[in-house]
This record gives structure tokens, C-alpha cells and sequence, in this order.
């Protein structure tokens, strides 16, 4: 099956600072969305980008579909941006998450 | 509702003991997902519907598992002799479409299932 890796698996950073998180896949997908899980667990949409590139404030998405990864940037981090950010994807019906990348930001 | 509800929000239990969690989708919604996320993990799939049917079961991970959703809303996930290695959060998103549409999944808040 399609193998979805994230990077990198941890990052602490200042507020203020930029940051690019990246989702790699191993095969074609239909669609990919990106989540942010906020400490108390809820998963929140993010972006909706088979391909192409979103931007939504301060936080931006580009997925290159035929090289296989997608990227997320935060601009300007900010406390509340702390928690786990996740791709999913969807590859011909199956539904696979990423292992999530786990953000800090420090005041 | 605005969004999609689960409940309860916490559950425990105790080893042997069968357990019901319940998900309201999105109104309008035809599609509904159920995933489980254990400590640390992404969440994986569980099981899929697209109306009353279930698309995909493939990721039930064994017989004690079964859910429903006999009037295309609503969707229950059943869970038979619970065992500790069951303890997980349980989360259901719906979406417009099915897995070969524009399905833009959103996402419950979780049941948290603690079997002792």
C-alpha cells in the first residue's frame, strides 16, 4: 500500500518564526487534506489540496501531485499554532494519515 | 448541528463489557468515516459509509467491531468484548461525497474509550 511519511516528526520554534512541514507519499492520490490537532484533540481543516496552492492567512499549502509531497507553511508562528499537524490522504478509496508532525511554539 | 458530534465524549469501561459510541454527521453529509487514534499515532481508518451501506470495512480490526447507520445519518460503532488494547480515541468525520468524489473530511471530537 501507499507509504505517507511526514517531516519532521518534531519542531519547536519561537513565536515569530517560519516553518515548512512536509508530507511525503510513495504513489498517486486522489485528493490530500491537512489538519492541524489542537491539544485537546480536535482535528481541524486546514486545507483541502489535491494540488496546486491554498493560502488561508498566515498558513499556505502547495501539493506537487506528480513529485509525491505536499508542504504546509506557517508564517509568523504564533502559541496557538502549538499541537500536530497531519496530511491525509486519500489513494484510490483508502484513507491514510501521516504520523503527524508535533509543533511547539515558544513565546 | 453546525458540526459533527460524538458521544460521549469520554468512556470507560471494563474488560468484557460491550460498548456503543455514537456519531451525528453533518447535515446533508452522505458520507461518513470512522477512525481510531491511539497515543502518539495518527489516526487510521476503520470503516466508511457512503449512505446506509458500508463502502469499507477493511479496517476493522477484528469481529467485536461493527457499526451502523441504518437511515443514512446517525452511525453507531459497536464494540464487543472489550479488551485493553481497545482503549483509544474513536473519531468519525463525514464528507459531501464518498472516497472517489470531492470528499473534504470533517471531523468529530472524539470519543475517548478507556477499557480497565
Amino acid at each position: 500500500g501507499i507509504q505517507v511519511e511526514q517531516s519532521p516528526p518534531d519542531l519547536i520554534l519561537q513565536e515569530g518564526a517560519n516553518s515548512t512541514l512536509r508530507c511525503n507519499f510513495s504513489d498517486s492520490v486522489n485528493n490530500l487534506q491537512w489538519f492541524h490537532q489542537n491539544p485537546w484533540g480536535q482535528l481541524i481543516n486546514l486545507f483541502y489540496i489535491p494540488s496546486g496552492t491554498k493560502q488561508n492567512g498566515r498558513l499556505s499549502a502547495t501539493t506537487v501531485a506528480t513529485e509525491r509531497y505536499s508542504l504546509l507553511y506557517i508564517s509568523s508562528s504564533q502559541t496557538t499554532d502549538s499541537g500536530v499537524y497531519f496530511c491525509l490522504l486519500n489513494q484510490g478509496g483508502k484513507l491514510i494519515f501521516g504520523q503527524g508532525t508535533e509543533l511547539s511554539v515558544k513565546p | 448541528g453546525a458540526g459533527v458530534s460524538q458521544t460521549p465524549s469520554n468512556k470507560v469501561t471494563e474488560k468484557g463489557k460491550y460498548v456503543e459510541l455514537r456519531c451525528d454527521p453533518i447535515s446533508g453529509h452522505t458520507a461518513l468515516y470512522w477512525y481510531r487514534q491511539s497515543l502518539g499515532q495518527g489516526p487510521e481508518f476503520l470503516i466508511y459509509f457512503q449512505g446506509t451501506g458500508a463502502a469499507d470495512d477493511s479496517g476493522l480490526p477484528n469481529d467485536r467491531f461493527f457499526a451502523v447507520r441504518p437511515e443514512g445519518s446517525v452511525s453507531t460503532l459497536k464494540i464487543q468484548r472489550t479488551e485493553r488494547g481497545d482503549s483509544a480515541v474513536y473519531l468519525c468525520a463525514s464528507s459531501f461525497a464518498g472516497t472517489r468524489g470531492y470528499n473534504e473530511q470533517f471531523f468529530g471530537p472524539g470519543t475517548r474509550l478507556t477499557v480497565l
